[in-house]
């Protein structure tokens, strides 16, 4: 069974489009996160919650909304994607906010055109 | 404030020599220090970590990693490298009662020569 599992895996969308990311954990965890990595794999907080209630929300643009509707799903959804949302974004969970060591998902590879 | 610098984006070793990465943090409060390995097209995973206790931490195939306050530094080796090693690796760092997110370091290239 995988422990924090992403969909899609591949993403190819048009610039404008609003388009989702799924993330799901069964370890148990309490916190989950997303995060982005760009070409150069530079990793780059973007969210974070804990117990489905939001705790962190880095400077990221409006477009981007994170959803939770349960402590073990933390979904990503973008609006009006642009050129440079172009990435790898990651979803992870930890068991909570003091133990962080986290656990990553696959990545989803989002490529805009 | 947290933050982690990786000296060198990329290091190049031979099969069966010494692996140094080094990872150099800046804490407010004591540090959780992290290292993950991802291998190209796969998420990150946990190679070893610091709490608390004994600063040298032992991790998975092979690598380990001393903490030493003095110096900020958190830096991983490994005896003798391996072709398999070849990887993007990770620093990061959590403060333990402060800002626990995990903020990572830019990452370093370990390349594996024949």
């Amino acid at each position: 069974d995988t422990a924090v599992s992403q969909t899609p895996k591949y993403l190819v969308t048009q610039m404008g489009n609003d388009k989702s990311i799924k993330c799901e954990q069964n370890l148990g965890h309490d916190t989950m996160y997303w995060y982005k990595q760009d070409s150069k794999k530079f990793l780059k907080i973007m969210f974070s919650y804990n117990n489905k209630e939001l705790i962190i929300n880095e400077t990221v643009p409006n477009r981007f909304s994170p959803k939770s509707p349960d402590k073990a799903h933390l979904n990503l959804h973008i609006n009006s994607l642009e050129l440079g949302d172009s990435a790898v974004y990651f979803c992870a969970s930890s068991l909570d906010v003091e133990n962080t060591e986290a656990f990553f998902g696959q990545g989803t590879r989002l490529t805009v055109v | 404030a947290q933050s982690v610098t990786q000296l060198g984006s990329h290091v190049s070793v031979s099969e069966g020599a010494l692996v140094l990465l080094r990872c150099n943090y800046s804490s407010s409060v004591p540090p959780y220090l992290f290292w993950y390995v991802q291998y190209p097209n796969q998420g990150l995973q946990l190679l070893l970590k610091y709490t608390t206790g004994a600063t040298l931490v032992k991790g998975i195939n092979g690598f380990e990693a001393e903490f030493k306050k003095s110096e900020t530094s958190f830096h991983l080796t490994k005896p003798s490298a391996h072709m398999s090693d070849a990887a993007e690796y990770f620093c990061a760092v959590s403060e333990s009662g402060g800002s626990y997110i995990p903020t990572f370091g830019r990452g370093t290239s370990l390349i594996v020569h024949p």
